[in-house]
């Protein structure tokens, strides 16, 4: 079965400090994985995916994330984290294109000024 | 530009009472999945479909919610009878067959008194 488990509930960064948010995978074949955004009262948004074609995945608002087979790791970062950035991210994973998506717990990120 | 829409945005009902939540995909879209999102549970899976069909409805309690897409461009969710714990957020994204990633749409938030 699939599952990730996303490392902190709660980050804060400072604006303009480097954002990093940790996300460990399991899964018994090779997995799709994604990083979705919630802003309060909202929906969620894709930011970005992984789908085996590269292990460096650039997504919007500046995001990537690398894949990392050895740590079972798809960690989220960002160079420079703008206040806009506050919100909850959720990764996820999937075990094929269009299987099912199972969702981590949550992060959610703070700014600080 | 194209979106999941989900009606209604909110509702209050009293328990006991029958709740119908309704999610028009995005068009074209073949794969609608219903999510549940509480703080303590986080995103959970109630069920999936692809071209109309469930493909896997083992997240939702079977005696009390029910889910079906009557035609490609609408899916429902229903729950009878509702009770307090059934308060959440329940979410409807769609997906494309073959391509990774599911498209949110804003949420129906369900309370029940």
């Amino acid at each position: 079965a699939q599952s990730v488990t996303q490392l902190g509930s709660h980050v804060s960064v400072s604006e303009g400090a480097l954002v990093l948010l940790r996300c460990n995978y399991s899964s018994s074949v090779p997995p799709y994985l994604f990083w979705y955004v919630q802003y309060p009262n909202q929906g969620l948004q894709l930011l970005l995916k992984y789908t085996s074609a590269a292990t460096l995945v650039k997504g919007i608002n500046g995001f990537e994330a690398e894949f990392k087979k050895s740590e079972t790791s798809f960690h989220l970062t960002k160079p420079s984290a703008h206040m806009s950035d506050a919100a909850e991210y959720f990764c996820a994973v999937s075990r094929s294109r269009d299987d099912k998506i199972i969702f981590g717990k949550g992060t959610r990120l703070h700014i600080l000024p | 530009d194209a979106r999941v829409t989900q009606t209604p945005r909110h509702k209050v009902t009293e328990m006991g009472q029958e709740v119908t939540m309704r999610c028009q995909p995005i068009l074209g879209h073949n794969t609608v999945f219903w999510y549940r999102q509480t703080m303590m549970q986080g995103l959970e899976l109630l069920a999936y479909f692809r071209n109309r069909a469930p493909l896997d409805d083992s997240g939702m309690p079977k005696d009390r919610f029910s889910a079906e897409m009557p035609d490609a461009t609408l899916a429902t969710l229903k729950i009878q009878p509702s009770e307090p714990r059934d308060s959440a957020v329940y979410f409807c994204a769609s997906g494309s067959e073959g391509r990774p990633g599911a498209f949110f749409g804003q949420g129906t938030r369900l309370t029940v008194v």
